[in-house]
């Protein structure tokens, strides 16, 4: 297993477009979780699946962002009618189970840009 | 969750070793501690936690004081390699299921030759 990966890398996007990013995390993982990173600040939570539950959302999450995970495998992050305010490092992550014990395994990332 | 309080940034030499600090006075008798550490354009990485004694593993050590209001992260020597922000983060356990990871903006560990 390669760890969690993430796709695009980069995205460059013209405001108002709407935008899809993909995480495919570690295969034995049921938890997947996205935070969001701006320059200088530490990742913020955006919302987490158990399997294929979403079992909670950030007040950070618009009604213009949705997340899915249709089979308990990957997950997509879409973000409509793109806002300059989304550029961003948009993070994935997959932990094993729901234990204090277990760590979280984060991806590269996705980074936004809105123009 | 409880809160941390980091130095924004350290500085340390290659090969020596570096103490990175934190305190968190409230936390609570279930509350772990971890650190996780970002490399430069990659996402965060666990690095080790404990929840009262102290800790050793392969890449770093943790100490935890008696009364649990501080801790320190031990890099025995430092490479260029560790270059990273350091987060110092509390997880409450309490139940099976922890809290999420909730990051502040870290330490800044700048190695220098």
């Amino acid at each position: 297993d390669t760890g969690v990966s993430q796709d695009p890398r980069h995205k460059i996007t013209k405001r108002g477009q709407n935008v899809t990013f993909r995480c495919d995390p570690i295969s034995e993982h049921n938890r997947l979780y996205w935070y969001r990173q701006t320059l200088g600040q530490g990742p913020e939570f955006l919302t987490y699946f158990q399997n294929e539950a979403q079992l909670e959302k950030s007040r950070l999450l618009s009604d213009r962002f949705s997340a899915e995970r249709p089979k308990g495998s990957f997950s997509t992050l879409e973000i409509q009618r793109t806002e300059q305010g989304d550029s961003a490092m948009y993070l994935c992550a997959s932990s094993q189970g729901p234990g204090v014990g277990y760590g979280y395994t984060f991806g590269s990332g996705t980074r936004l840009t809105v123009v | 969750d409880a809160k941390t309080t980091q130095p924004n940034s350290m500085e340390s030499n290659e090969e020596e070793p570096v103490h990175l600090p934190c305190n968190h006075s409230t936390i609570s008798g279930t509350d772990y501690i971890h650190w996780y550490r970002q490399l430069p354009s990659q996402g965060p990485e666990y690095v080790i936690h404990g929840l009262t004694s102290n800790v050793n593993n392969r890449m770093a050590s943790l100490a935890i004081a008696e009364d649990r209001k501080s801790s320190t992260l031990i890099l025995h020597r430092a490479t260029l390699r560790d270059a990273a922000v350091y987060y110092c983060i509390l997880r409450d356990g309490g139940t099976g299921t922890a809290s999420k990871l909730t990051f502040g903006t870290g330490t800044r560990l700048q190695v220098t030759l």
